[in-house]
């Protein structure tokens, strides 16, 4: 089992782009969260899904950010247009649901806006 | 989602037991305690959880106390790979609810 798989593991991006971020979650997992952390905020919960549908998006900082889940298989975050207080590390994770245990954590996306 | 007190950080040598206590003082029946660390540079990675009795695995114990409040992670034999940040989470499961809440959790330092 390859795990949580992100892309990019680096992304340096200029103000006012667009930015993309993709994230495979492990098959048969049928809940997947995004994930920020910033020295300040620490580990902060974006959005989850369970079966491809957005559950809670509370987290979603502003209407620039949206999250996707077309299929099982593939999740995306976009900022657009990013700014420079979006730099940080993004998690995708996924887990199996009640009772399988935890959540298993992709390596992150290192997001830096200039 | 139940708040948890957790020491900014603990310092251990290496190859001696390590505990790590959490309290939890509002938990609810059916909150899980679960702990996650974070090593330097990577994603949190699922450590244990339990309800109410002690838990084993191949990574660590948990302890949880009688009444609930506390919880203690133990680190049998600590390495220096285990230097990390130490999150304690309660998962409340009876509304569904599947989101996990990081606190600023307990920076670990194992000395050689």
């Amino acid at each position: 089992d390859a795990g949580v798989i992100q892309s990019p593991r680096h992304e340096v991006t200029e103000m006012g782009q667009e930015v993309t971020l993709r994230c495979k979650p492990i098959s048969g997992h049928d809940y997947l969260f995004w994930y920020r952390q910033t020295m300040m905020r620490g580990l902060e919960l974006l959005i989850y899904f369970n079966n491809n549908v957005p559950i809670d998006d509370s987290g979603m900082p502003e209407d620039r950010f949206s999250a996707k889940m077309p299929n099982a298989s593939f999740s995306t975050l976009k900022i657009q247009p990013s700014e420079p207080r979006d730099s940080a590390v993004y998690f995708c994770a996924t887990s199996g649901g009640l009772g399988l245990g935890g959540y298993t954590f992709g390596s992150g996306t290192r997001l830096t806006v200039v | 989602d139940a708040k948890t007190t957790q020491p900014n950080s603990m310092e251990s040598n290496e190859e001696e037991p390590v505990h790590l206590p959490c309290n939890h003082s509002t938990i609810s029946g059916t909150d899980y305690i679960h702990w996650y660390r974070q090593l330097p540079s990577q994603g949190p990675e699922y450590v244990i959880h339990g309800l109410t009795s002690n838990v084993n695995n191949r990574m660590a114990s948990l302890a949880i106390a009688e009444d609930r409040k506390s919880s203690t992670l133990i680190l049998h034999r600590a390495t220096l790979r285990d230097a990390a940040v130490y999150y304690c989470i309660l998962r409340d499961t009876d509304q569904g609810a599947q989101k996990l809440v990081f606190g600023q959790g307990t920076r670990l330092t194992i000395n050689p």
